[in-house]
């Protein structure tokens, strides 16, 4: 069974440049988790979607931020004009159930670099 | 907001127990405790968790004391491959998000 896959593994891109990160759940998961870690930080939660729609996207830093999940299957996190500060790893999960006994999948993350 | 209280850093020698300590003091009694752990360059893994009882599966063994308030993750023979992050994380069982504190960075020595 494949896992959580993200794409692409590694992105540069100029200040005041889009950069799009997609994440490919496992195969029957509804719910999908965006998190990141920047650069000396903890990791931290930026939304959660159950199918297509976004339950809690608390975390988003600010609204350069679009995760979008068209379908309920693949997911894409855009970053619109990308800063300095919004460089780190960006990881995706998933899960079957959105409980606390119910455990999530990450997949490798997306290194953002941003120059 | 981590509610967990972690080492930063342990060494291990490789093929002895490797005993990780946690500690959860406000602990509320809907809240499981979640061990995962990040090797580097990859994503957190899910090891273990458990509410009440102590807990084994094929990866770790959790030990979680009484009155809840702390726990221990057990690596009974570290590898090289244990080399990681490793994270404890108390959540509600109708809670979604995983809140990761600075974990314990295990460093397992030949």
């Amino acid at each position: 069974e494949a896992g959580v896959t993200q794409f692409p593994s590694h992105s540069v891109i100029e200040k005041g440049q889009t950069v799009t990160l997609r994440c490919d759940p496992i195969s029957g998961h509804d719910n999908l988790y965006w998190y990141r870690r920047v650069m000396g930080k903890e990791i931290k939660f930026l939304l959660h979607f159950v199918k297509e729609s976004k339950q809690d996207e608390s975390g988003m830093p600010n609204n350069r931020f679009l995760a979008e999940r068209t379908g309920g299957t693949y997911s894409t996190l855009k970053v619109q004009p990308a800063e300095l500060e919004d460089s780190g790893v960006y990881f995706c999960a998933s899960s079957l159930l959105k409980g606390g006994y119910n455990e999530q999948f990450f997949g490798p993350g997306t290194r953002l670099t941003v120059l | 907001d981590a509610k967990t209280t972690q080492p930063p850093s342990m060494d291990c020698a490789e093929g002895r127990a490797a005993n990780l300590p946690c500690n959860h003091s406000t602990i509320s009694g809907n809240e499981y405790v979640y061990w995962y752990r990040q090797i580097h360059s990859q994503g957190p893994q899910y090891i273990i968790h458990g509410l009440k009882n102590n807990e084994t599966n094929e990866m770790a063994s959790l030990i979680i004391t009484e009155d809840r308030k702390s726990s221990t993750l057990i690596l009974p023979h570290a590898t090289l491959r244990d080399t990681a992050v490793y994270y404890c994380i108390v959540r509600a069982a109708d809670d979604y998000k995983l809140s990761f504190g600075a974990g314990t960075t295990v460093t397992v020595r030949a």
